[in-house]
């Protein structure tokens, strides 16, 4: 399996631009994790979903991030708009059901918003 | 506020020697933990994990140890090899709350000198 699959890896852009993250799982999890890394917070869970539907987006910023999970292979984090304070890299992770089951995580996406 | 923390951001050990890396939290609802491992430019990776109904958990080079009664658990690595040079992160979930997501401390930068 090609593990955890993100794009794009590098996203550069201008404060309220709208910025598109996209993640598809490793085949056959079914929980998948949108987490943020700064310096300031270290890594923060912003969502996550089960079999395709969000169970907790309690770690979501602001109404300017959203989350979808059209269907088992595809998830996006958008924000709209961008602001400076949004830089950091964002991780997208996915497993079995139960956190016994341990989560694999993509590569990042590293996002730059000026 | 922080409910897993990590109060060491760097640790610098020799070659050979026994590194500790040191976690604690302040949520009693946790009930799992886990260590990943970060190298630059990727995601983090799961490294080990423990249950609260155990105190240690052993795999290869790598032992967490548990202390309920104090909210703590470290890693140790013996000996430290040059790869394991790294951020380590301690993560906690509330398995038996059935949340899935993970919070994570901030991460300790281990760093193996030769």
């Amino acid at each position: 399996d090609a593990g955890v699959i993100q794009s794009p890896r590098h996203e550069v852009t201008e404060m309220g631009q709208e910025v598109t993250l996209r993640c598809k799982p490793i085949s056959g999890h079914n929980s998948l994790f949108w987490y943020r890394q700064t310096m300031m917070r270290g890594l923060e869970l912003l969502i996550y979903f089960n079999n395709n539907v969000p169970i907790d987006d309690s770690g979501m910023p602001e109404d300017r991030f959203s989350a979808k999970m059209p269907n088992a292979s595809f998830s996006t984090l958008k924000i709209q708009p961008s602001e400076p304070r949004d830089s950091a890299v964002y991780f997208c992770a996915s497993s079995f059901r139960t956190v016994l089951e341990t989560q694999y995580f993509g590569p990042g996406t590293r996002l730059l918003v000026l | 506020d922080q409910q897993v923390k990590q109060n060491s951001p760097s640790l610098s050990v020799q070659e050979g020697r026994i590194s500790i890396l040191n976690c604690d939290y302040t949520n009693s609802m946790f009930d799992y933990f886990l260590w990943y491992k970060k190298y630059p430019a990727e995601g983090p990776t799961f490294l080990i994990s423990i249950s609260s109904i155990k105190d240690k958990n052993e795999d290869g080079r790598f032992t967490v140890f548990l202390n309920k009664s104090a909210k703590h658990l470290s890693l140790h690595i013996v000996p430290s090899q040059p790869g394991d040079s790294a951020v380590y992160f301690c993560a906690a979930s509330e398995v038996g709350g059935g949340a899935d997501g993970l919070t994570f401390g901030k991460g300790t930068h281990l760093i193996i000198q030769p």
